[in-house]
């Protein structure tokens, strides 16, 4: 069975702490995705990555930044939380099968993290 | 740039309703439509999907036909239950590049009462 797990389903930081979000997926899918959610706002793109190292900015990087230092695992960081982060936070993989293919993605259950 | 616009919630309908929530869309080229929904407390799961134009996509008694002349990809259900309350997003994606992103429209809750 398909399974994106996230580190932490709910998760409460201080304004300046350095937040770590990890993601992992079992299904050796090149792409993978960060998201946040908030209401009437539908999911925002924050960063996604398509290989081992590599990676790209969506619609709202600004305050944050990523990691992928393996194929399974697709870290987000907040460098210095702010309250304007709260939210839930959704991370996504899916696999490529090249540019003329669209594969559906698999979210895993989110994180809600709360920032005071 | 490519968009999805679907109804605003929350719909409300009584048990064994007809459902219908709107989605249209802009995109160039021939993208594939989507239909996710979450259900309280988790993450996005696909509900159905149509890759190319006339598709219909069909799951758990939902079902969406794509349509190119009206760019639109409506979400349907004969009968409701109160266990399809949930919140709904429609979804395209768009080939080309290094990856296939999803583009989201906002969500439409749905609330069914017995």
């Amino acid at each position: 069975d398909v399974k994106v797990t996230q580190s932490s389903r709910y998760l409460v930081k201080r304004t300046g702490e350095k937040v770590f979000l990890e993601c992992v997926q079992d299904m050796d899918h090149e792409n993978m995705f960060w998201y946040r959610q908030d209401p009437g706002l539908g999911l925002r793109l924050i960063y996604f990555s398509y290989d081992v190292k590599m990676k790209e900015k969506g619609d709202i990087p600004e305050g944050y930044s990523v990691s992928r230092e393996k194929k399974e695992r697709f870290s987000l960081i907040l460098e210095s939380a702010s309250t304007n982060q709260t939210s839930m936070y959704l991370c996504a993989s899916s696999l490529w099968g090249g540019a003329l293919s669209s594969y559906e993605q698999y979210f895993g259950p989110g994180t809600r993290l709360t920032v005071t | 740039g490519n968009s999805v616009t679907q109804m605003e919630g929350p719909v409300t309908l009584s048990e064994e309703a007809f459902l219908t929530i709107n989605c249209t869309y802009t995109a160039t080229g021939y993208p594939s439509l989507f239909w996710y929904v979450q259900y309280p407390g988790e993450g996005l799961q696909l509900l159905l999907k149509a890759t190319k134009a006339d598709d219909k996509g069909s799951n758990k008694g939902f079902e969406a036909t794509y349509r190119k002349e009206t760019t639109s990809f409506h979400l349907e259900k004969g009968s409701v239950q109160v266990s399809d309350s949930a919140v709904y997003f429609c979804a395209l994606s768009s080939k080309g590049g290094a990856t296939n992103k999803l583009i989201f429209g906002t969500g439409t809750l749905l609330a069914v009462q017995p």
